[in-house]
């Protein structure tokens, strides 16, 4: 079973408009950690946002907000006003804790492009 | 700060050789590392984790034999990839978490791309 599903293969969103990545999760450690990341076509990483488990609010950081549903072990991106330099990778990543070790494990991504 | 380098960049290789690629943490101390495979447009696939002092933890379907890690000390880990294959060529990144700990960001390697010729 895949413990991170990113649905959408590709998205399409027209600059200034919000978009939505959808992620959903499954764990079974009480103590996890959520992340989100760009790739851009130049390769790096670049981390955007960070949920974990008991937070009670969802986490913010500018433009970017995670809508966290908690008992639906979803987990999805929003952007606001998007620009065009937010056209790139983007990929849900799960921190748990299982048989012994920490593991951190990324989703498909979603790869998504900003109109003009 | 959190700097994460990963050397080499890019390396050629003949089929049946051994690499080695090393990630250090440069100015934190890095007690878990990840290492990663990544194919072109796709996803980061996790390998193992790389505890310091301890042997690795493998991932289902990644043969410990061929993928040797060794974390030797809190600011180098190293993977060795051996007697190579040309189906081994692929991008392969290290990352490490940050001094926060468990809830902060992976810090990356700028990845290392294996070609086996």
């Amino acid at each position: 079973a895949q413990k991170i599903t990113q649905t959408q293969p590709g998205m399409f969103v027209q600059e200034k408009e919000a978009v939505t990545l959808d992620c959903t999760y499954d764990t079974s450690d009480p103590s996890y950690g959520l992340f989100w990341y760009k790739q851009p076509s130049s390769g790096e990483m670049i981390f955007l946002i960070y949920q974990g488990s008991y937070d009670q609010q969802n986490a913010t950081e500018g433009r970017y907000s995670l809508n966290f549903q908690k008992a639906r072990k979803s987990a999805n991106l929003v952007i606001s006003a998007s620009q065009l330099g937010d056209s790139a990778m983007y990929f849900c990543a799960m921190r748990e804790f299982t048989s012994g070790t920490y593991k951190y494990i990324f989703g498909t991504g979603t790869r998504l492009k900003v109109l003009a | 700060g959190a700097v994460v380098s990963q050397h080499p960049s890019w390396v050629i290789c003949k089929s049946g050789t051994s690499v080695k690629i090393e990630c250090r943490s440069l100015d934190f101390q890095a007690t878990t590392m990840f290492w990663y495979r990544q194919f072109p447009k796709q996803s980061l696939m996790l390998m193992a984790t790389s505890n310091e002092g301890s042997k690795a933890t493998y991932e289902q379907g990644v043969e410990k034999d061929k993928f040797l890690i060794n974390h030797a000390s809190l600011t180098l880990s190293t993977l060795t990839v051996t007697s190579a294959h040309p189906e081994d060529s692929s991008f392969y990144i290290c990352s490490a978490w940050g001094r926060q700990g468990v809830d902060s960001p992976l810090h990356f390697g700028n990845g290392t791309r294996l070609t086996v010729t």
